[in-house]
């Protein structure tokens, strides 16, 4: 069964660059038709697409955060990184690692999510 | 880029009840619209894809209609575990994009 889990630090410094890592678990990164990515939650707020790449290394980003952000796919262990620069207090969040299914649109499974401040 | 725009944001209700959320698309989307459940603390889970198509597991109190840029999620005879916030999301075109979500209360 398909599962993804997110890691990395709960805390970064504002003007740093916010590093996540998705692992990928029960199928193959390289599965056609899934993208995988991220969706992140501020604090009492609702959702927002981050962004999602493939394993050929096609991306999709939200024009919102596309300056900033890096999503790459690394077939070779499974996993999924996300890199969002100059960082400020508006960027603390859940960040999701969330697996995109283009042929029927829909986001599933996710991970549990990995809370992110910002501060110094 | 589509916006989706969710109504009620919050919606009071008891158990038993009948709940209606609605999603307005700012463009037409056809019917490629997902609908996710969120319990506090949690991610959230898929509940009905393709606007009608309900998720493998998924209670069948659950329903979801329309398409083109209106949409709705129907709960029927609510139960306490569907005390959530709900969330639309169009998978029309990129950037994907969610509804700011109803809070069921």
């Amino acid at each position: 069964q398909l599962q993804v889990q997110e890691s990395g630090p709960g805390l970064v410094k504002p003007s740093e660059t916010l590093s996540l890592s998705c692992t990928v678990a029960g199928a193959s990164i390289s599965s056609s038709n899934q993208y995988w990515g991220w969706v992140r939650q501020p604090p009492g707020k609702g959702l927002e697409w981050i962004g999602s790449a493939d394993y050929g290394g096609t991306t999709y980003y939200n024009p919102s955060l596309k300056s900033r952000l890096t999503i790459s796919v690394d077939t070779s262990s499974n996993q999924v990184s996300l890199k969002l620069s100059s960082v400020t207090a508006a960027d603390t969040a859940v960040y999701y690692c969330a697996t995109y299914h283009a042929v029927y649109g829909w986001f599933d499974p996710w991970g549990q999510g990995i809370l992110v401040t910002v501060s110094s | 880029d589509i916006q989706m725009t969710q109504s009620p944001s919050f919606v009071s209700a008891s158990v038993g009840d009948r709940v209606t959320i609605t999603c307005r698309a700012s463009q037409g989307i056809g019917t490629w619209l997902a609908w996710y459940q969120q319990r506090p603390g949690k991610a959230p889970d898929l509940l009905i894809y393709v606007a009608s198509s309900l998720q493998s597991g998924v209670p069948s109190r659950f329903s979801g209609s329309g398409s083109g840029t209106d949409f709705t999620l129907t709960i029927t005879n609510l139960q306490p575990e569907d005390f959530a916030t709900y969330y639309c999301q169009q998978s029309s075109s990129w950037p994907l994009t969610f509804g700011g979500g109803t809070k069921v209360e």
